[in-house]
């Protein structure tokens, strides 16, 4: 069965500090990888998605960036975080040909 | 883009109650899902429906592709049903964007 992987839990970095989030996901071969972020609130806001290894798609101009270096791993990084980077960081994978998403566990994200 | 509105957007129910949650869309959409996530924030797939019926134990969902709406019902509810659900739409089901609504968030009191 797939599985999808996601770490830390939980992350408190400082303003001005890297960030470096890693997904992946077990069971599966060429899916298609997400990162969400959910802010206070409710709404998820998709941040990139990629539908193959160097692909990457992003939705939302920000100061994130994600890399998918191997079929089945992606990575969300930053250089500087911001205050506003502060929430629930989700990825998510899906394949053809329904695309029924399956998320993470998450990341709670406190930039300070 | 497309719009989804989901309604309403906060309920509280008694152990053992039905429920029937709302999602609109602005859009033709061939891939509709619905999400549970509970109070730890983990998101689970209930339902990919982007037309026609479904049922899953005391869940059901009903997509009417043409008027633009799908439903989640609920029956007997449980504390366990807790959190919020979400509807998540696109246009064509390339997997690529998913667009979610704000949810309905869902009580259930013993």
């Amino acid at each position: 069965s797939q599985t999808i992987h996601q770490w830390p839990a939980t992350l408190v970095q400082p303003v001005g500090s890297p960030l470096s989030l890693e997904c992946t996901v077990e069971g599966t071969s060429n899916p298609n990888l997400y990162w969400y972020r959910q802010a206070a609130g409710r709404g998820l806001q998709l941040l990139f998605y990629s539908v193959g290894i160097g692909q990457i798609s992003s939705e939302v101009p920000q100061n994130l960036s994600a890399s998918r270096p191997q079929d089945r791993q992606f990575i969300l990084s930053s250089k500087k975080l911001l205050l506003s980077d502060s929430g629930f960081y989700l990825c998510a994978w899906g394949k053809a040909p329904l695309y029924n998403l399956h998320f993470g566990n998450g990341t709670r994200l406190t930039v300070t | 883009g497309i719009q989804v509105e989901q309604s309403p957007p906060d309920l509280i129910l008694q152990e053992g109650a039905n429920s029937t949650l709302r999602c609109n869309f602005s859009d033709s959409v061939n891939n509709l899902q619905w999400f549970h996530q509970n109070p730890w924030g983990q998101l689970i797939n209930l339902f990919y429906i982007p037309s026609g019926t479904k049922q899953n134990g005391r869940l059901s969902a009903t997509t009417v592709a043409t008027e633009r709406y799908s439903l989640l019902y609920i029956s007997s509810s449980q504390t366990t049903d807790s959190g919020v659900y979400f509807c998540a739409v696109e246009r064509e089901t390339s997997g690529s964007r998913l667009t979610f609504g704000e949810g309905t968030q869902l009580t259930v009191n013993p």
